[in-house]
């Protein structure tokens, strides 16, 4: 079975533009959960999709949004790039949400985003 | 919010024990206590998670004190391949399906030969 794959994997973009991120997920799962990681914050959630409804959101600014089709596969955007918005983002996929989905989560390799 | 803090690097010898801690005062009752790694340039890795019992599994131990303000993950018999960093998160259960994470800073662990 396929594992969790995210496109592209690398990104390098200026400030003030805007950025769409992919994310395919297990097949079969219907969970898709979004990170940030940073060498200053560390791993942060972003948010989490389940079934095309966007169930748990973390602390990020109204800039990060992001969506989920029929198929699973999920979209995260970043309108009017910032510096600090440069990152690994990393997405996961599970069955299920909640907390019996935090446990069988599956990351990707992620999507590395520079802003210049 | 609940917060946790973790050392930022520690040592072991490979075959030996590893015991990684993280304090997380400010717990409160359905807080659940989960742990993750990530090895170099891989995404993160589930471990083990608990709420008040220890937990065990085949990847390691989970020690939660009585308090609940912190709890230690056990790699019983470590080896080269667990070299990585160890995050210690708090999920907070707010009903429903809802929940928030607070993730820790994560401590390197490295293991020698």
């Amino acid at each position: 079975k396929a594992g969790v794959t995210q496109t592209p994997r690398y990104l390098i973009k200026t400030r003030g533009q805007q950025v769409t991120l992919s994310c395919s997920p297990i097949s079969g799962h219907r969970s898709v959960s979004w990170y940030q990681q940073t060498p200053g914050q560390g791993l942060q959630f972003l948010f989490e999709y389940f079934s095309e409804t966007q169930r748990n959101k973390g602390n990020f600014p109204g800039r990060f949004s992001g969506r989920q089709f029929s198929n699973s596969r999920s979209e995260m955007n970043v309108s009017t790039l910032e510096l600090g918005d440069s990152a690994l983002y990393l997405c996961a996929s599970s069955l299920v949400t909640g907390f019996m989905g935090m446990h069988e989560q599956y990351f990707g390799p992620g999507t590395r985003l520079t802003v210049t | 919010d609940a917060k946790t803090t973790q050392p930022p690097s520690m040592d072991c010898a490979e075959g030996r024990a590893a015991n990684l801690p993280c304090n997380h005062s400010t717990i409160s009752g359905n807080e659940y206590v989960y742990w993750y790694r990530q090895i170099h340039s891989q995404g993160p890795q589930y471990i083990i998670h608990g709420l008040k019992n220890n937990e065990t599994n085949e990847m390691a131990s989970l020690i939660i004190t009585e308090d609940r303000k912190s709890s230690t993950l056990i790699l019983p018999h470590a080896t080269l391949r667990d070299t990585a960093v160890y995050y210690c998160i708090v999920r907070v259960d707010s009903g429903g399906s809802n929940y928030k994470l607070t993730f820790g800073k994560g401590t390197l662990l490295t293991v020698n030969p």
